[in-house]
């Protein structure tokens, strides 16, 4: 069964600081990756996505995905408390033209002033 | 731009009722649409989606059902709801990308 793994926290980084989150996958053909961002009863919302090794950079978030270790993770830089939220991990399973997303469970990060 | 929008915000329905609830997509065609259900302290759960008018693929056996009506119209139905339904269900669409986006969100309580 294929599955996406994420510690469910919480993380709890001090305001300023790097917060990282951390996502592995079990299907070795996957091949989007996606972080979503999650506040206590709202929908979830992109962050970002990333489809080729190494980082992805946008604004204060970096990704970064290592396929042959099967993990993609999110850095927050110069956290701020309104990043406190549960985070979203999501995986393209296979090729094709499956547009179906496999999800983790989330890891909920708290950012303290 | 494209809106996603659902509706109600919230329902509170009593166990045995029937449901109805709505999701359309502006600002597009042709968008594959989805529906999941994130129950409290759970992951989101993916229980229908559909490529195109009338097309339903079930993720899920439940007492759920969807339907699309209409290119840019979803909705999710029960004939008779079950505590097990309460959740927060959520409709996402994309189309030419990977990336689903999601509308508000209905948060149903069954009682």
């Amino acid at each position: 069964q294929k599955e996406v793994e994420q510690n469910s926290g919480p993380l709890s980084v001090p305001e300023g600081a790097i917060a990282s989150l951390n996502c592995t996958y079990s299907d070795r053909v996957s091949q989007s990756f996606f972080w979503y961002r999650q506040y206590s009863g709202k929908s979830p919302e992109l962050i970002m996505s990333i489809y080729s090794n190494g980082d992805k950079e946008d604004g204060r978030f970096t990704a970064q995905l290592n396929k042959a270790s099967q993990y993609v993770s999110l850095l927050i830089r110069d956290s701020q408390p309104s990043d406190s939220a549960t985070y979203l991990c999501a995986v393209r399973p296979n090729a094709g033209n499956n547009r179906k997303l496999i999800w983790g469970l989330g890891t909920s990060l708290a950012v303290n002033p | 731009s494209q809106t996603i929008h659902q509706w109600p915000a919230t329902l509170v329905q009593p166990v045995g009722s029937p449901l109805s609830l709505e999701c359309t997509v502006e600002g597009t065609s042709n968008p594959n649409l989805y529906w999941y259900r994130q129950a409290a302290g759970r992951g989101l759960q993916l229980l229908f989606y559909s490529v195109g008018i009338g097309q339903i693929s079930s993720e899920v056996p439940q007492n759920l059902s969807a339907s699309r009506p209409q290119d840019r119209q979803f909705i999710l139905s029960s004939k008779k709801l079950l505590l097990s339904d309460s959740g927060f269900y959520l409709c996402a669409w994309n189309r030419d990308s990977y990336e689903q986006y999601f509308g508000p969100g209905t948060r149903l309580t069954v009682t």
